[in-house]
């Protein structure tokens, strides 16, 4: 089974700085697909970025980009320019390419606190 | 635009209740998701579903059931509710295929069970 771990439980960040959130994730499969997502207080959950495991560049979505190492299987999201609208709950998640790889393994999450 | 909704923002129940929790989706999406979201534990799925009256157990299934009569429509039982099943519940629906996947997610049922 897969696990995803986000060893980072809270983070804070001043507004217009860049923070980098962790994730590490255990598998044995070769291909899959990484995600982040967003959650901020009280709203929706939405997917922030994401990348697939045989692209070697690193995804990126205006001010978030994230840095792959699939050899030491870290999955780290960075945030630039940080906005008082990035302040919320992140997710690291998994998910497989075999069959029925339907299911996202989410981390524990981790909340970030933008401040003025 | 992409949307998924629950019948409930709130919900607030007695223990040994029969619960219900409604997701629609308007994407015409195969899959269908139900997890549960407690701090410190992330999400955790409870159930999924690939197709209609087609489920499937997720890491945790112990105390709920599910329903899908219509592909639009995904349904979480909690038969007879207990305190230890006070949480925030959300759907996600998401398309089948080799691509992404991405799961879109309805805004949540926070459900406490006195």
């Amino acid at each position: 089974a897969q696990t995803v771990t986000q060893s980072q439980p809270e983070m804070s960040v001043q507004e217009a700085e860049t923070v980098t959130l962790s994730c590490t994730y255990d598998t044995s499969e070769s291909n899959y697909y990484l995600f982040w997502y967003k959650q901020p207080p009280s709203r929706q959950m939405i997917l922030v970025i994401r990348q697939e495991a045989y692209k070697q560049q690193n995804a990126t979505e205006n001010r978030f980009s994230v840095n792959f190492q699939k050899a030491a299987k870290s999955f780290s999201l960075k945030i630039s320019d940080s906005q008082l609208g990035d302040t919320a709950m992140y997710f690291c998640a998994f998910m497989g390419t075999g069959a029925g790889s339907y299911q996202l393994t989410f981390g524990k999450g981790t909340k970030l606190s933008v401040i003025p | 635009d992409v949307k998924v909704t629950q019948s409930s923002r709130y919900l607030v129940k007695r223990t040994g209740e029969k619960v219900f929790l409604e997701c629609v989706q308007d994407m015409d999406h195969e899959n269908m998701f139900w997890y549960r979201q407690d701090p410190g534990l992330g999400l955790r799925l409870i159930y999924f579903s690939y197709d209609v009256k087609m489920k499937e157990k997720g890491d945790i299934p112990e105390g709920y059931s599910v329903s899908r009569e219509k592909k639009e429509r995904f349904s979480l039982i909690l038969e007879s509710a207990s305190t230890n099943q006070t949480s925030m519940y959300l759907c996600a629906s998401s398309r089948q295929g080799n691509s992404y996947n991405e799961q879109f997610f309805g805004p949540g049922t926070r459900l406490t069970v006195l």
